[in-house]
């Protein structure tokens, strides 16, 4: 079984300024993917960054990185220089072999004052 | 390349009714899946179709099935409703290559409310 794990339901950050979201996982895959979506009002989940579990590099796309510890199975997502249009929900996904199927955790809502 | 389109984007159903959401994933995609959204529960994975045949399916009971045509596209069915039922239905489309975990794309979702 699959378990993601976000333990922060809120947080917020200053525009311009740096935020990391956390997330935790347990899968017993070895083949196994993570997704950064987000949802921002319009409710459509927007894909933000993936990670492969077989590659030691973070990922990175733009002002988004994450910093992947596979050991303890962590997978945080940093959003540098904050916009205003970043203020969503955040949700970390697994997924794991040759199925589509997500496993969520429970999100955070991110607010960005300006 | 035109989205995951969702139809309808919201219904309001009575008790007991029944109820069929449908979606047609991105062209080229075989791979559709069904998600729940409520505010206590989170995404929770309803099943996932690929040419025509469901490959995986969550912990929902009976009531909800599903079905993919030879067009990939898909349809959800809800039967005998309850208020519990009430919630955000998303589907998301892949292209789903053998032995890859490839991007899910998502449609902007059904809102279904039960009364």
């Amino acid at each position: 079984a699959q378990t993601v794990t976000q333990s922060q339901p809120e947080m917020s950050v200053q525009e311009a300024e740096t935020v990391t979201l956390s997330c935790t996982y347990d899968t017993s895959e070895s083949d196994y993917y993570l997704f950064w979506y987000k949802q921002p009002p319009s409710r459509q989940m927007i894909l933000v960054i993936r990670q492969e579990a077989y590659k030691q590099q973070n990922a990175t796309e733009n002002r988004f990185s994450v910093n992947f510890q596979k050991a303890a199975k962590s997978f945080s997502l940093k959003i540098s220089d904050s916009q205003l249009g970043d203020a969503a929900m955040y949700f970390c996904a697994q997924g794991a072999g040759a199925n589509s199927k997500l496993t969520f955790g429970k999100g955070i809502t991110l607010s960005v004052r300006p | 390349k035109a989205g995951v389109t969702q139809t309808p984007r919201y219904l309001i159903k009575t008790r007991g009714q029944q109820v069929t959401l449908s979606c047609s994933p991105i062209s080229g995609h075989r791979s559709v899946s069904w998600y729940q959204q409520t505010p206590g529960q989170g995404l929770q994975f309803l099943f996932e179709y690929f040419s025509e045949t469901q490959r995986n399916k969550g912990n929902f009971p009976g009531r909800f099935s599903g079905r993919q045509f030879s067009n990939s596209r898909s349809e959800m069915n809800v039967s005998t409703l309850e208020l519990g039922d009430s919630a955000l239905y998303l589907c998301a489309s892949s292209l789903t290559l053998t032995g890859k975990n490839t991007e899910a794309f998502f449609g902007q979702g059904t809102r279904l409310t039960v009364v």
